[in-house]
């Protein structure tokens, strides 16, 4: 398994720019989330997923759009990027049973100037 | 609302020296309480986690015990090693399907040999 994967590693945008984040997880997880760290602030729940086509807000969602058309795949978008928006973001999905434990993705490095 | 507070970081220790990192959180009901790890330049990893009061999470020698009295969810080890460098955050866990977490703004710890 490859676990829980993002792409890009490292992307730079500038101001109004809209992308895509991709996150992708092959252990047939049902719960899937977006997080964004910034020094000082520990993790923020952006967005967060408990099952294909279905979507819920966190604590920062503002500038930020999810979907979930598949249980494997979660991207998330920014529509017009801001600088506030320079991040480290990490996806991570979850079994709806067992233990919970939540499966990071290594994270993706978004500055945007 | 639920949150969950750390101690300041960083914390500096010489190899061999005793661990402490504090956790304490306010959450409505009865969480599920984690420790996550993050070495540099990776995502997040599960360090050890309790679902009940007076429960005791352990791995790689650290240790922590839900404290419902104390609403505390303090991180031990006794005896630090270089390889221990890293962030620690404290969590909890709320959502309608348990799926999210509330992190700490995490605690640098630098070991020295």
């Amino acid at each position: 398994n490859a676990g829980v994967t993002q792409t890009p590693k490292f992307q730079v945008l500038k101001t109004g720019q809209s992308m895509t984040l991709q996150c992708a997880q092959d252990m047939n997880h049902e719960y899937m989330s977006w997080y964004r760290q910034d020094p000082g602030m520990g993790l923020r729940l952006i967005h967060y997923s408990v099952g294909a086509g279905i979507t819920d807000q966190g604590e920062v969602p503002n500038g930020y759009n999810v979907s979930r058309s598949t249980t494997e795949d979660f991207p998330l978008r920014l529509l017009s990027a801001a600088p506030s928006q320079t991040s480290v973001y990490f996806c991570a999905s979850t079994p709806a049973s067992g233990s919970y434990e939540q499966y990071f993705g290594p994270g993706t490095r978004l500055t945007v100037t | 609302g639920n949150s969950v507070t750390q101690m300041e970081g960083p914390v500096t220790l010489s190899e061999e020296a005793f661990l402490t990192i504090n956790c304490t959180y306010t959450a409505t009901g009865y969480p599920s309480l984690f420790w996550y790890v993050q070495y540099p330049g990776e995502g997040l990893q599960l360090l050890l986690k309790a679902t009940k009061a007076d429960d005791k999470g352990s791995n790689k020698g650290f240790e922590a015990t839900y404290r419902k009295e104390t609403t505390s969810f303090h991180l031990e080890k006794g005896s630090v090693q270089v390889s221990d460098s890293a962030v620690y955050f404290c969590a909890l866990r709320i959502g309608q399907a348990g799926t999210a977490l509330i992190f700490g703004k995490g605690t640098t710890l630098s070991v020295s040999s």
